[in-house]
C-alpha cells in the first residue's frame, strides 16, 4: 500500500460546479496534512493545511480530514477554468524530520 | 504564505560541468528544506531533507557526491549538481519549512535544468 493515495484522475467538472478530491493514507500516526496546487510547468503552491479531524474552510476550499477512516479531502466550490492543475495531497511522514510524503496527485479540468 | 526564492528559474549547461541552485526564505527561518526533482508529467522525487547547521539525508539512490547540497544558516540552502550530464535534466525544487515539526512548507518557484 502506497504511503499516500490519490485517484490520478483526470477529474472533469464543469465551471461552476463542486470539485471534490480525495485522498488516503498510510500512516495512522499522522497529524499534519496538506493540499498544495501544482499547474503545469511550475512548483506546488500551498492551498490549505489541516491537523484536526472536520472542516476547515478557506474561501472557496473546504478540507476535511478523518482520521479514523484516514482520509483528507479537498472540496473546491463555483470552480472556475483557472482552477485546473494537479491537486498534490501530502501527510507530514513521522519518520526522521517529519518528511512530507506526496500522492501523485489529481489531475483537474473545469471546463466551461 | 511564507515566500521562498529558488534562483536561477532556468539553467542551460554543458556536459561535465556543474551547477549551483539556490534557495532562499525570505520572511522566516528555515530549520529544514527538502529537494526534490521532478520529469514531466510524474510526481515529486524527495532527493534530500536538509537541515540548517547538519548534513544533508539524501534518499534511496539518490547520489550524495553528485548531488551536493549546503544547508549553511536558517535563509539559505543550495543544491549543486556536479558534472552534469544529459539525464540529469529535470526539474528541481526547493522547499523550506519553518519549524522541524509537523509544520506546512512552502515551495520555491523551481529550477528548469537543461544539460546539453
Amino acid at each position: 500500500q502506497k504511503e499516500v493515495e490519490q485517484n490520478s484522475g483526470p477529474l472533469s467538472v464543469p465551471e461552476g460546479a463542486i470539485a471534490s478530491l480525495n485522498c488516503t493514507y498510510s500512516d495512522r500516526g499522522s497529524q499534519s496534512f496538506f493540499w498544495y496546487r501544482q499547474y503545469s510547468g511550475k512548483s506546488p503552491e500551498l492551498i490549505m493545511s489541516i491537523y484536526s479531524n472536520g472542516d476547515k474552510e478557506d474561501g472557496r476550499f473546504t478540507a476535511q480530514l478523518n482520521k479514523a477512516s484516514q482520509y483528507v479531502s479537498l472540496l473546491i466550490r463555483d470552480s472556475q477554468p483557472s482552477d485546473s492543475a494537479t491537486y498534490l495531497c501530502a501527510v507530514n511522514n513521522r519518520r526522521g524530520s517529519y518528511i512530507p510524503t506526496f500522492g501523485r496527485g489529481t489531475s483537474l479540468i473545469v471546463h466551461p | 504564505g511564507a515566500v521562498v526564492s529558488q534562483h536561477p528559474s532556468r539553467v542551460i549547461c554543458k556536459s561535465g560541468t556543474s551547477v549551483k541552485i539556490e534557495c532562499r526564505s525570505l520572511d522566516f527561518q528555515a530549520t529544514t528544506m527538502f529537494w526534490y526533482r521532478q520529469f514531466p508529467k510524474q510526481s515529486l522525487m524527495l532527493m534530500a531533507t536538509s537541515n540548517e547547521g547538519s548534513k544533508a539525508t539524501y534518499e534511496q539512490g539518490v547520489e550524495k557526491d553528485k548531488f551536493l547540497i549546503n544547508h549553511a544558516s536558517l535563509t539559505l540552502s543550495t543544491l549543486t549538481v556536479t558534472s552534469a550530464h544529459p539525464e540529469d535534466s529535470s526539474f528541481y525544487i526547493c522547499s523550506a519549512r519553518a519549524s522541524s515539526v509537523n509544520t506546512e512548507a512552502f515551495f520555491g518557484q523551481g529550477t528548469r535544468l537543461t544539460v546539453v
